[in-house]
């Protein structure tokens, strides 16, 4: 079956610091990939995407891109602010017939201090 | 705005007793998903719904029903049966192969 193995949390850094969240996948055929952020008190908003292998997902300074050779979709930003301190998920969705669930990793806790 | 509203934001649930949380998309998405968070396990997919009048049950429906009377409505029952309520419920959406779009999230505690 499918599954998301992101790394464990929580993650601190210094504001300006250069962030990386690991994101590895097991799946059959050409899954989709995504990267959500979750504030806190809140649901979950997507951050990224990438649809085809090698794609390069990108918003508000955040990269991620869809290695199919390493099954990885690593999440990285050059300089993290304190606002950016929330819970983020990688999950895959592989369409199974018009099936299009998501299967999401365990989430990640970055804090950003200034 | 189009979006999705899940209410109430906090529900106490008493011993023996079923509650409904509610969900609303005026997105005109045919799916529609249930999710259950827990700290440190992510989420899980309780039920979901590609269309109106027919749902399918996730990894973790025992304790739980739905039903899809309209297309803008999803609304998730937390039956009596669910022995372990405490959790962050979130309901989304989505059209095709589209990313899902998500509510705020109803936090439901036991009294």
């Amino acid at each position: 079956g499918n599954s998301v193995t992101q790394m464990e949390g929580p993650v601190t850094l210094s504001e300006e610091a250069f962030l990386t969240i690991n994101c590895t996948y097991t799946a059959t055929g050409y899954p989709s990939l995504f990267w959500y952020v979750q504030y806190p008190g809140e649901g979950l908003q997507l951050l990224l995407k990438a649809t085809k292998a090698d794609d390069k997902g990108s918003n508000k300074g955040f990269e991620a891109t869809y290695r199919k050779e390493t099954t990885s979709f690593h999440l990285e930003k050059g300089s993290v602010q304190v606002s950016d301190s929330a819970v983020y998920f990688c999950a895959l969705m592989n369409s199974g017939g018009s099936n299009y669930k998501l299967t999401f990793g365990k989430g990640t806790l970055l804090t950003v201090n200034p | 705005d189009g979006g999705i509203t899940q209410s109430p934001k906090y529900l106490f649930r008493k011993e023996g007793q079923n509650v409904t949380l509610s969900c609303e998309q005026n997105l005109n998405h045919d799916a529609m998903y249930w999710y259950r968070q827990d700290p440190g396990q992510g989420l899980r997919l309780i039920y979901y719904s590609q269309i109106v009048n027919d749902f399918q049950k996730g990894d973790i429906a025992e304790g739980y029903s739905v039903s899809r009377e309209k297309k803008e409505s999803f609304p998730l029952t937390v039956t009596s049966a669910q022995k372990n309520p405490t959790a962050f419920y979130l309901c989304a959406s989505s059209r095709g192969d589209q990313p899902q779009h998500f509510g705020d999230g109803t936090r439901l505690s036991i009294l």
